[in-house]
């Protein structure tokens, strides 16, 4: 099965601070999307992005489908940033997806 | 748009009850649900994907008898944890498929003394 690879594993910044998440996968995807996980386990949707770029806000994405990896980008990095954020891939667009482990993110005050 | 809801948020239990969760898609219909399973500081597990109308599809290694699911409606899917042991406590959370993004409940805490 494919296997995904989330990089760093922890993450400790000062707020303001940008921050790039890296996201490996070993096989071709037609799924990938981004997710936070915040403090009281509550998984939220930051993106759909199988290839190319996307933004939203202060967190933006890019998907290199050719290379197989995904990148996210937060910057001006808030308290309410904190969490772990998961990529997560399938081979089918509409079907399971495959968690990596994740990058923990602490944001000091 | 797009919620999720489980119920109940935490529970605990005896060893050797079962144990009911029910995950709802609120306001859209979701043909395909699916179960993960959480233990602390790890990532989601999938154990199974559940299609309304049909069986669901277990991951390997998850025992499709002691976890059941059934995906009764369209907004509508339950997993029971029969004869539940303090192994499986766990943080149970579900999901709901939506054209091509899975949206998620805010999951499930089951302790089993």
């Amino acid at each position: 099965g494919i296997q995904v690879e989330q990089s760093p594993p922890d993450l400790i910044l000062q707020e303001g601070a940008n921050s790039t998440l890296r996201c490996n996968f070993s096989d071709s995807v037609n799924n990938l999307q981004w997710f936070h996980q915040n403090p009281w386990g509550q998984l939220i949707n930051l993106f759909y992005i199988p290839s190319g770029t996307k933004q939203n806000g202060r967190l933006s994405a890019t998907t290199v489908a050719t290379e197989r990896y995904s990148l996210l980008y937060i910057s001006s990095s808030q308290t309410t940033d904190s969490g772990v954020y998961f990529c997560a891939v399938g081979e089918n667009r509409d079907d399971k997806i495959i968690f990596g482990k994740g990058t923990r993110l602490h944001i000091l005050p | 748009g797009a919620v999720v809801s489980q119920h109940p948020s935490w529970v605990i239990c005896k060893s050797g009850t079962s144990v009911k969760i029910e995950c709802r898609s609120l306001d859209f219909q979701a043909t395909t649900m699916f179960w993960y399973r959480q233990f602390p500081k790890q990532s989601l597990m999938l154990m199974a994907t559940s299609n309304e109308g049909s069986k669901a599809t277990y991951e390997q290694g998850v025992e499709k008898d002691k976890f059941l699911i059934n995906h009764a409606s369209l907004t509508l899917s339950t997993l029971t944890v029969t004869s539940a042991h303090p192994e499986d406590s766990s943080f149970y959370i579900c999901s709901a498929q939506l054209v091509d993004t899975q949206y998620f409940g805010p999951g499930t805490r089951l302790t089993v003394l």
